[in-house]
């Protein structure tokens, strides 16, 4: 049972692009939703997180946009750079008792110059 | 600070065998998580442990175990290998349980042959 669709799979994206990876959950328990950016060879990072009370959150050249009515969030990658070509988890959680996150399947981003 | 730190990096076993992998979470983080990481099934949790106490287990078989020691340290272990057990193991560790920013180690690749 997969409660969280994350799309595309892969995504090529021109420096100075715009990088987007969408993120669709199920369970409406989720209220804690944090992106994490894996280099190869590496465990995952955390990159920035959202809480249902917000729409947006933006940290430097990333911004979360959240929309609670469609269950669904996504990452905004504004002027993408070579640096940022990694693998990029959504994932969602309950926090509180039993709080486990669950990941999405990942998306590869290339930054080619 | 040091990181998560995961030993073996490396390991290869076969069929049949079982494998003890190790974590030694950042210094005041009492919660320690294991996640398995495969290309097909993205990442997975595992289970987390705080305080020496299982707090919360995903669905793997009972082959996958874990304990927690006194001093925050963590093990898991994998018995009867199956090939399709072949994965990246991640510990990731945060402060309390059930909330806050996990720290993930660069993991344990494991080959089962």
């Amino acid at each position: 049972q997969q409660q969280v669709k994350q799309s595309p799979q892969s995504l090529i994206v021109q420096k100075g692009g715009i990088s987007i990876i969408n993120c669709a959950y199920e369970n409406t328990a989720f209220d804690y939703f944090p992106w994490y950016q894996q280099f190869p060879g590496k465990g995952p990072a955390l990159l920035i997180a959202i809480r249902p009370d917000v729409s947006e959150k933006k940290e430097g050249r990333f911004t979360i946009s959240f929309n609670k009515s469609a269950k669904q969030f996504s990452l905004h990658i504004m002027d993408s750079q070579p640096g940022d070509s990694a693998t990029y988890f959504c994932a969602a959680d309950k926090t509180g008792t039993a709080s486990k996150l669950t990941f999405g399947t990942g998306t590869r981003l290339q930054v080619t110059l | 600070k040091a990181g998560v730190t995961q030993t073996p990096r490396y390991l290869i076993k076969t069929r049949g065998q079982q494998v003890t992998l190790s974590c030694s979470p950042i210094s005041g983080h009492r919660s320690v998580s294991w996640y398995q990481q495969t290309p097909g099934q993205g990442l997975q949790f595992l289970f987390e442990y705080f305080s020496e106490t299982q707090r919360n287990k995903g669905n793997f078989p009972g082959r996958f175990s874990g304990r927690q020691f006194s001093n925050s340290r963590s093990e898991m272990n994998v018995s009867t290998l199956e090939l399709g057990d072949s994965a990246l193991y991640l510990c990731a560790t945060r402060r309390g349980v059930n909330t806050g920013e996990l720290f993930f180690g660069e993991g344990s690749r494991l080959t089962v042959l």
